[in-house]
């Protein structure tokens, strides 16, 4: 079975520090790993997905297959920076459904 | 594009009465998705269609629940009788093969 943990329900930083949201995975499969942001009261936006290897809005995820996780990192955070964020897995890459399967959210706070 | 379309965005009604919410995806997009997110239970996949047919609906609490999708274009989530618990916000989303699932802005439920 796959699962997708986010250790941490709630980080807070202050504004220019850097930033680090964990996400572990497990699944014996090639999965692709994404995550998305949610922005208070808002839909949830695709914000990164591995096979991309983009920075988005100053973020990067790199995927470890031996530690099987895929860590959200930014080295300077900023103010808008604060919203939910979901990492979320497909359990195969080019999968027909594309169900995701979703972490519990780690709320980012960046404090001025 | 106008991304996934999803009516009505407040809902609020009294308990035992019906309440549909309704879903438009993406033009071209085959699989389409409902989440339930609440602050106790986070984000939970209800139920998902690909191509119209209903794949898996174990995520759907139960028999009061129940979804339709008549065509590519429309879906509809119809919960009856409602009841206070059921008050979330209800997210639809959509995608097609290689393409990472979109979101609608979501439906904000109150149960009185």
């Amino acid at each position: 079975a796959q699962r997708v943990t986010q250790p941490e329900k709630l980080l807070s930083v202050f504004k220019g520090a850097p930033v680090e949201l964990k996400c572990n995975y497990s699944y014996s499969g090639s999965p692709e790993l994404f995550w998305y942001v949610q922005y208070s009261r808002q839909r949830l936006q695709l914000l990164l997905r591995h096979i991309s290897r983009e920075s988005i809005k100053g973020f990067t995820a790199d995927l470890n297959k031996g530690e099987t996780s895929f860590h959200l990192k930014k080295p300077f955070a900023q103010e808008e920076d604060s919203a939910m964020y979901y990492c979320a897995l497909i359990r195969d890459r080019g999968s027909t459904l594309g169900r995701l399967y979703f972490g519990r959210g780690t709320q980012l706070t960046v404090w001025p | 594009d106008a991304g996934v379309i999803q009516s009505p965005r407040h809902e609020v009604t009294e308990m035992g009465q019906e309440v549909t919410l309704r879903c438009k995806p993406i033009s071209g997009h085959n699989s389409l998705f409902w989440y339930r997110q609440t602050m106790m239970r986070g984000l939970e996949l209800l139920i998902y269609f690909n191509n119209n047919v209903p794949i898996d609906d174990s995520g759907m609490p139960e028999d009061r629940f129940s979804a339709k999708m008549p065509n590519a274009s429309f879906s509809t989530l119809k919960i009856q009788p409602s009841e206070p618990r059921d008050s979330a916000v209800y997210f639809c989303a959509s995608r097609r093969q290689g393409v990472p699932q979109h979101f609608g802005d979501g439906t904000r439920l109150s149960i009185l």
